[in-house]
Formats: C-alpha cells, sequence, structure tokens
C-alpha cells in the first residue's frame, strides 16, 4: 500500500515551458487534490476532484489544467510555465471518513 | 483577515516542555484537522475532530466550537517533534469535494 505517489520530486523548467505532474493514490479514495505551497502562506488548493471524472477550480486555478484520469490518477498540468509557478505541488486524497492523506511533494523552479 | 490563523508562527522549546499551538477560525466549520510537516516536507495527519478532545501519544487536540479555536498540545516534547504544524478546517457550507482552508503554520524547533 503506497497511499499517494507524485512524480517527478523536483523539476526546473524555462518560462514557457509545458510539464505535467502525475498524482496516483491506492486507497480507492474518491476525493484528489492538487495544492500549492509557498513561504509565508498556507496551502492553497488548485484544483480538484470530488469523483471520477469530475473536476473542480480551487482557489488558485489559473495556469493550470487538471485530468482525473481514473479513480487512481490525478495529474496536473502546466501549459505555459512561469516563474511565479515556483512552488512545492501537493497531491491529496480523501478518505470516507475525512481523513487527508498527502503525496511526497514536487517542487519545481520556473526559470 | 485569513479564515484560518495560528499562532505562534515560530515556538522554540527546550526537551521535555510542554507546547501548545493555537488555532482560531472564522467560518462555520464541519471538521478540523492538525498536520504535520517534516522537515523533508512530507505532510501526516495527526487529527481530524469536530468537537471535544483527542489523544494519541504524547499528543493531544482540542477545540471548541463555540468560540472557534482549537489547540494541539505535545507533552514532554522531544528534538524528533520539530516540524511545522499546521491547522486546516474544512468548512460547514462544503458539500463538494470537502475542500480544506488552512493556516500557515507553526515552526516548532525542540532544542535537546
Amino acid at each position: 500500500n503506497a497511499g499517494v505517489t507524485q512524480t517527478p520530486k523536483f523539476q526546473v523548467l524555462k518560462t514557457g515551458q509545458s510539464m505535467t505532474l502525475q498524482c496516483a493514490q491506492d486507497m480507492n479514495h474518491n476525493s484528489m487534490y492538487w495544492y500549492r505551497q509557498d513561504p509565508g502562506m498556507g496551502l492553497r488548493l488548485i484544483y480538484y476532484s470530488a469523483s471520477e471524472g469530475t473536476t473542480d477550480k480551487g482557489e488558485v486555478p489559473n495556469g493550470y489544467n487538471v485530468s482525473r484520469l481514473n479513480k487512481r490518477e490525478f495529474s496536473l498540468r502546466l501549459e505555459s510555465a512561469a516563474p511565479s509557478q515556483t512552488s512545492v505541488y501537493f497531491c491529496a486524497s480523501r478518505s470516507q471518513g475525512g481523513a487527508q492523506y498527502f503525496g511526497p511533494g514536487t517542487r519545481l523552479t520556473v526559470l | 483577515k485569513n479564515e484560518v490563523e495560528q499562532s505562534p508562527q515560530n515556538l522554540t522549546a527546550q526537551e521535555g516542555e510542554f507546547i501548545t499551538i493555537n488555532c482560531s477560525y472564522s467560518v462555520g466549520i464541519s471538521a478540523l484537522h492538525w498536520l504535520q510537516q517534516h522537515p523533508g516536507g512530507g505532510i501526516v495527519s495527526l487529527f481530524m475532530l469536530s468537537s471535544g478532545k483527542k489523544k494519541h501519544g504524547r499528543l493531544i487536540a482540542t477545540i471548541n466550537i463555540q468560540e472557534k479555536h482549537s489547540s494541539l498540545h505535545i507533552t514532554a516534547s522531544h528534538p524528533r517533534d520539530s516540524a511545522v504544524y499546521i491547522c486546516a478546517v474544512r468548512g460547514s457550507r462544503e458539500t463538494s469535494g470537502s475542500r480544506l482552508t488552512f493556516g500557515e503554520g507553526t515552526q516548532l524547533t525542540v532544542n535537546p
């Protein structure tokens, strides 16, 4: 039981490049989330998926797209990376009882 | 003003001390979470509570719904407790996706 996994762990991009952050959970959870964490700020929700086949915007969705590929996988795409997207990205899933499980994070730098 | 406020922002303690971290929120909630973020960056859920008190080992979490306040206590603190502690709330109006709103975190350092 791996919990929530994320790839890659680290990434450096140039402005304008695109990339996809991958997330998968093996706990059969319906709800999955993408957050970003910046210094001096709490975790902020980018997008979430309440169930397979649905996605909704969170607090800071601009510049991002998501895909809930199946119940296990929820990916986050940056189409044209900007320096303001330099951050640490966390994927999470939620159990039926409400507990949150976080992935290890992806540290992204956009030059 | 943020919906979730934590205090203090930074806390330094000596090993063995009793520690309290506070969380105040301004919205009606259905649940409050306490999370721990290790120096390496990983985030672990410590507690989820909607009333009363929960205890796990040396950690105790309490919540007062009327006062919109929660505390996380650590008894007999140890250097391995050094981490960022994050409070997060799920609003009572959230029916889809159960989104959380997070505090900025409290950086705890326990010195030997």
